[in-house]
């Protein structure tokens, strides 16, 4: 199957500082990108999609701005904490989008960065 | 608007027994992808089954199993004598067109405990 990369795995920082979460497809070209956060015993939430080359498309109650987001590859995308607080800690997944044959266009899930805010 | 309910928030059995995880949908598309995933303690999410609407011919995988009944709107898994390295949160998630983005929309997940 495809593979989807993140890095870091695992990141510690100070209140206010930004942190950059890389997501990568290793062996295929994927256009689109998403990204999930899922707080401690809970559910992943879908927070944004990443379309390569465009804007990404954020999910309502989301903050953009707080949340930057770049797939300026095909096999790049870049979430971006600003200003991060305690608040945002959490665990952030990626997946990348296959395009397949049909209506069935599967994603691929990167192993997640858990993120700590001190 | 999509929706995935898993009722069981979390299961707990003792080795060797049999567990099946609900999964209940809603989805106003005709044509659509239903997932289930495995969460172990690492967090790396790992791919289980997709089937698609069209599709309700039920599943065996090993000791995995599936059941679609779309009168229903249910695809609940069944863990077969079950092990202790079956112990995870396992998430159902349902997928609709390429016109909706392919959005996955997860369920709230079920914590399964396999006691030795």
């Amino acid at each position: 199957g495809a593979v989807v990369s993140q890095h870091p795995s695992w990141v510690i920082c100070k209140s206010g500082t930004s942190v950059k979460i890389e997501c990568r497809s290793l062996d295929f070209q994927a256009t689109t990108m998403f990204w999930y956060r899922q707080f401690p015993k809970q559910s992943l939430m879908l927070m944004a999609t990443s379309n390569e080359g465009s804007k990404a498309t954020y999910e309502q109650g989301v903050e953009k701005d707080k949340f930057l987001i770049n797939h300026a590859s095909l096999t790049l995308s870049t979430l971006t904490v600003t200003s991060a607080h305690p608040e945002d800690s959490s665990f952030y997944i990626c997946s990348a989008l296959q395009w397949g044959l049909g209506l069935g266009n599967e994603q691929f899930f990167g192993p997640g960065t858990r993120l700590t805010v001190l | 608007a999509q929706k995935v309910t898993q009722a069981q928030t979390e299961i707990s059995v003792v080795e060797k027994e049999d567990v099946t995880l609900d999964c209940v949908y809603e989805t106003r598309d005709t044509t659509y992808y239903l997932f289930w995933y495995k969460q172990p303690p690492s967090g790396e999410l790992v791919f289980l089954i997709r089937r698609n609407s069209f599709d309700e011919q039920n599943e065996i995988s090993g000791r995995y199993s599936w059941n679609f009944q779309k009168s229903t709107s249910s695809f609940n898994f069944t863990i077969t004598a079950s092990q202790v390295v079956d112990s995870a949160v396992y998430f159902c998630a349902l997928s609709g067109l390429k016109a909706a983005g392919n959005k996955l929309t997860f369920g709230g997940g079920t914590r399964v405990l396999v006691k030795p």
